[in-house]
Formats: structure tokens, sequence, C-alpha cells
């Protein structure tokens, strides 16, 4: 059964560091990985996704990258800054299930201080 | 940028009562998905669709629950029954194929609160 674990659970940063949020999972034989944002009572907004033959992709100040072999993906968030606020979920795509389901980690909730 | 449209935003009801909440998928989608999450939990899988029928369904989507596409665009959740522990903020999500290829489109939740 796939688990999605993300480390730490909670992070708090002065305004202008570079960070690294972690996700691993258990079961190497996803489709894909999605990185999400949901900010406090909200939706989740997509903000990377990265196929499993792919090992980054960058959109802005994010880079998600992708070691399936060792089931992790990080997230590096540069120049952070106080909007960046929010609680950030990955969620895998298995290859067995085949029906879109993604399941999710608890995710890191990221404070950036001014 | 297309959208998944949730309605209601905010929903109270009382113990024992139905729900319906809806979503409008994005128009060229064709897979469906529901998804709960409880307060201070993990976001969790409910139900997938896709052709008029259910792919994939949770071990939580008991008969308690149904899911519909009534008229080709809404996409329905309905809780017959709801109990004290139904409420959570339910997310509508979309995706143009099963694999998720271009990613997942999600709403902005319908946060249900059963008194």
């Amino acid at each position: 059964k796939q688990e999605v674990t993300q480390i730490p659970a909670a992070l708090s940063v002065p305004e202008g560091e570079n960070l690294v949020l972690n996700c691993s999972f258990t079961d190497s034989a996803i489709y894909n990985l999605q990185w999400f944002r949901q900010d406090p009572g909200k939706g989740l907004t997509s903000l990377l996704l990265i196929q499993s033959s792919q090992r980054e992709q960058t959109s802005g100040r994010l880079n998600a990258s992708l070691d399936k072999s060792s089931g992790r993906s990080t997230l590096y968030i540069a120049a952070s800054q106080p909007g960046d606020s929010a609680t950030y979920l990955c969620a895998v795509n298995n290859l067995i299930s085949n029906t879109g389901k993604l399941i999710f980690g608890q995710g890191t909730t990221l404070q950036v201080k001014p | 940028e297309p959208e998944v449209t949730q309605t209601p935003s905010h929903q109270v009801t009382q113990m024992g009562q139905e729900v319906i909440l809806r979503c409008v998928p994005i128009s060229n989608h064709l897979y469906f998905y529901w998804y709960r999450q409880i307060l201070g939990q993990k976001v969790e899988f409910l139900v997938s669709f896709y052709n008029n029928e259910i792919s994939e369904k949770s071990e939580i989507f008991d008969d308690q629950f149904s899911v519909e596409r009534p008229d080709g665009s809404n996409f329905t959740l309905k809780i017959r029954s709801t109990k004290l522990e139904d409420s959570a903020m339910y997310f509508c999500a979309s995706s143009e194929d099963r694999a998720g290829n271009y990613g997942y489109t999600f709403g902005s939740g319908t946060r249900l609160t059963v008194v």
C-alpha cells in the first residue's frame, strides 16, 4: 500500500532564505507526482507536475525533483517571500491504481517571516 | 485558466439530513474525482468517475455516498443521512486522462459542517 510522508511537518524561515521540502513514498511504481499549495481553509493549487520519466521541473522560484528509485521528491523554493506562507502537499498517482487516484502526504506548513 | 467550480463554498446541515455538493469540472476533462480533508488530516481519496461509472472508490465511500453526472456538465456528491464525522472539506477534481499526464485540477472546496 502506497504511503506518502512529508518532512518537516512545519517550517519557519526568514524572508529571503532558500528552502527544501521533502516528500517520500514507499512504492516507486508511480505515473507521476504533483506538488500543491494550500492556503488556510482554501483549495489546492497545482504548483508542479513531474512525470515518472522526468528528474525535475521548474516554475519561477520553484524547482521540484524526483528520484523514483529511492522514492523521494523535493520542492526547492528560492528566495522565499512572506507570500509563500502556506501548506505544501505532495501527491502521487500509482501505476497499479490506473484510475487516477492520488495519494497525498500530510503536508509541510511553511511560514516565511518578513 | 480553466477552473473547477464547486458550490456551495460552505454548508451547514443537521445530522441525519441529506446534502448534495456540486462541482463543474473543466469542460474537456473526462475523469472526475471527489476527495475530502478532515480538519488537520490528510487529503483522502473518495471516488473516481469516468464514462458515467465509478472507476474506483475508497473504503470511506460506503452506501451513504453516491455520485452522479446529471447533465453533462455538473458532477455531484450526495451524502445521505449525514453524521458528525462527515464534517470536512470536500474537494472535486478533474483530469484530461487517467494517468494525469496533464495534472489534476482541484476546486476550491466545500466546507461541510454537520451539527
